[in-house]
């Protein structure tokens, strides 16, 4: 199966500044590559698809980027509701699978 | 915008039979695929399968042989059964779909989840 390798496994940011997540696949997934925010005792909800399009409703400080192996989930000016745990999940093959998830904490 | 409700027996002993289902608000099953996955408590997600839009079903190869997803579409439901639980197979479990146009969409919809505990 496609192993994907969230980095870091948690991260520290105040608010207002800016928090990177890397996704790194061990077979390339094209484009096929979503990301989702799963907030304490909460569902996960979708953020990205196809490695940069923003889902509906989802605020313009998220973004996405990357293509093939690598990917990056960019979070630009940290806000107090953006404590949550973050997974990329890729679609490319079966099975398909998750990362590891990254907890991002405000300070 | 379609809303999954997911219900089903929370608690059960090893080597039982799990059986959990997922109630679709517009009964919109044409079309589009059903997938179900589950969290272990304090890990990550894990995919256990869909049925597709075409009718079938692809599962996990690490759950194949005990997993099977079904749809009722009279009764506007899908269902997960697994069978023989062990502690492992302890977690929350969520239906989840996709309302993009291809299969390899992002899950957009997901219920609210069905906490299983095997004791």
């Amino acid at each position: 199966e496609n192993v994907l390798t969230q980095s870091p496994t948690f991260q520290s940011g105040a608010p207002k500044e800016t928090v990177t997540i890397t996704c790194r696949a061990s077979q390339s997934v094209g484009s096929s590559l979503h990301w989702y925010q799963q907030r304490p005792g909460q569902s996960p909800k979708l953020l990205i698809k196809y490695t940069s399009q923003s889902f509906s409703g989802v605020p313009s400080r998220f973004s996405g980027s990357g293509s093939g192996t690598d990917f990056t989930l960019t979070i630009s000016g940290l806000e107090a509701e953006d404590a949550a745990t973050y997974y990329c999940h890729q679609t490319s093959t079966l099975p398909q699978t998750f990362g590891q998830g990254t907890t991002v904490e405000i300070k | 915008q379609v809303q999954l409700h997911q219900w089903g027996a929370g608690v059960l002993k090893p080597s039982e039979t799990l059986s959990l289902t997922c109630g679709v608000s517009d009964g919109s099953f044409s079309g589009y695929p059903w997938f179900w996955i589950r969290q272990p408590p304090g890990k990550g997600l894990e995919w256990i399968g869909r049925f597709t839009h075409t009718g079938s079903t692809d599962y996990n190869p690490s759950l194949k042989n005990r997993v099977t997803i079904s749809i009722d579409t009279s009764k506007n439901h899908f269902s997960l059964e697994m069978t023989s639980v062990t502690a492992a197979d302890t977690a929350m479990y969520y239906c989840a779909t996709l309302r993009g146009a291809a299969a390899d969409d992002g899950l957009d919809v997901w219920g609210q989840g069905t906490m299983v505990i095997v004791s």
